[in-house]
C-alpha cells in the first residue's frame, strides 16, 4: 500500500517569507494529490489539490509542483501571512481503492 | 450551503462501551468515508462507503463497524472501547468514490477513559 513521507515536522518564517513544505510516496501508480490545512481544533481544509498528468498548479498565493520520476510533491506559500499559522497535511491516492493516505503533517509558524 | 456535518462534537466513554457518531454528507455527494486522526498524527482511513455498501476499509479491528443510510448519511460505531480509541473522528464525503476532492466535517472528539 501507500506511504507518505512529509518534512518538516515543523516550520517557522517571518511574515512576508515563502515555506516550502515536501512529501514523498511510494506507490508510482498514484494519481491523486491534496494538501489540507488544520487549524487548531478544526477540520482539515482542502487547500490545493494536482493530478499525475500535471506538474503545477497555482491558486494565489499557493502552489503545488509534482515529479512522479523523483515521487515527491510539494506545497510552495508566498508571502505568507500569520493567518497562515496552521499545520499542513500532504496526502495520496492509494490506487488499491479509494482512501487517502495522509503525512504526518508540518507545524507551520508564520511570525509578524 | 450546508458542509459536512458530524454529531456529536465531543463525547466521554468508558472503557468497554460502544459509541455510535453519525456523519451527514455535503447534499449531493454519495460517497462517505471515515478517519480516525489520533492527536499529532495525520488522519488514518477507516472505511468508505457508496450507495450503501462498503467499498473500503482501513487496517482497524472488527471493534470498528460502519453502515450508509439511503439518504447518504453514515454511522461510524466502535464497541468494546479501549483507550487507544481516543481521538478525533473525521467524516469525509465526496461526489462519488472515484471523484477525488474529499471533503471533511468537524470531527467528533472521543475521550475513553
Amino acid at each position: 500500500g501507500e506511504n507518505v513521507e512529509q518534512h518538516p515536522s515543523t516550520l517557522s518564517v517571518q511574515e512576508g517569507d515563502s515555506a516550502v513544505i515536501k512529501c514523498t510516496y511510494s506507490d508510482s501508480a498514484s494519481n491523486y494529490f491534496p494538501w489540507y490545512k488544520q487549524e487548531l481544533g478544526k477540520r482539515p481544509q482542502l487547500i490545493i489539490d494536482i493530478r499525475s498528468n500535471v506538474g503545477e498548479k497555482k491558486d494565489q498565493r499557493i502552489a503545488v509542483t509534482l515529479n512522479k520520476t523523483a515521487k515527491h510533491f510539494s506545497l510552495h506559500i508566498t508571502e505568507t501571512q500569520p493567518e497562515d499559522s496552521a499545520v499542513y497535511f500532504c496526502a495520496a491516492r492509494d490506487t488499491g481503492f479509494q482512501k487517502l493516505v495522509f503525512g504526518t503533517g508540518t507545524r507551520l509558524l508564520v511570525s509578524p | 450551503d450546508a458542509g459536512v456535518t458530524q454529531s456529536p462534537t465531543h463525547l466521554i466513554k468508558t472503557r468497554g462501551q460502544h459509541v455510535t457518531l453519525r456523519c451527514s454528507p455535503i447534499s449531493g455527494h454519495k460517497s462517505v468515508s471515515w478517519y480516525q486522526q489520533v492527536l499529532g498524527q495525520g488522519p488514518q482511513f477507516i472505511f468508505q462507503y457508496y450507495e450503501k455498501e462498503e467499498r473500503g476499509r482501513g487496517n482497524f479491528p472488527d471493534r470498528f463497524s460502519a453502515r450508509q443510510f439511503p439518504n447518504y448519511s453514515s454511522e461510524l460505531n466502535v464497541n468494546a472501547l479501549l483507550l487507544g480509541d481516543s481521538a478525533l473522528y473525521l467524516c469525509a464525503s465526496s461526489l462519488r468514490p472515484v471523484n477525488y476532492e474529499q471533503y471533511f466535517g468537524p470531527g467528533t472528539r472521543l475521550t475513553v477513559t
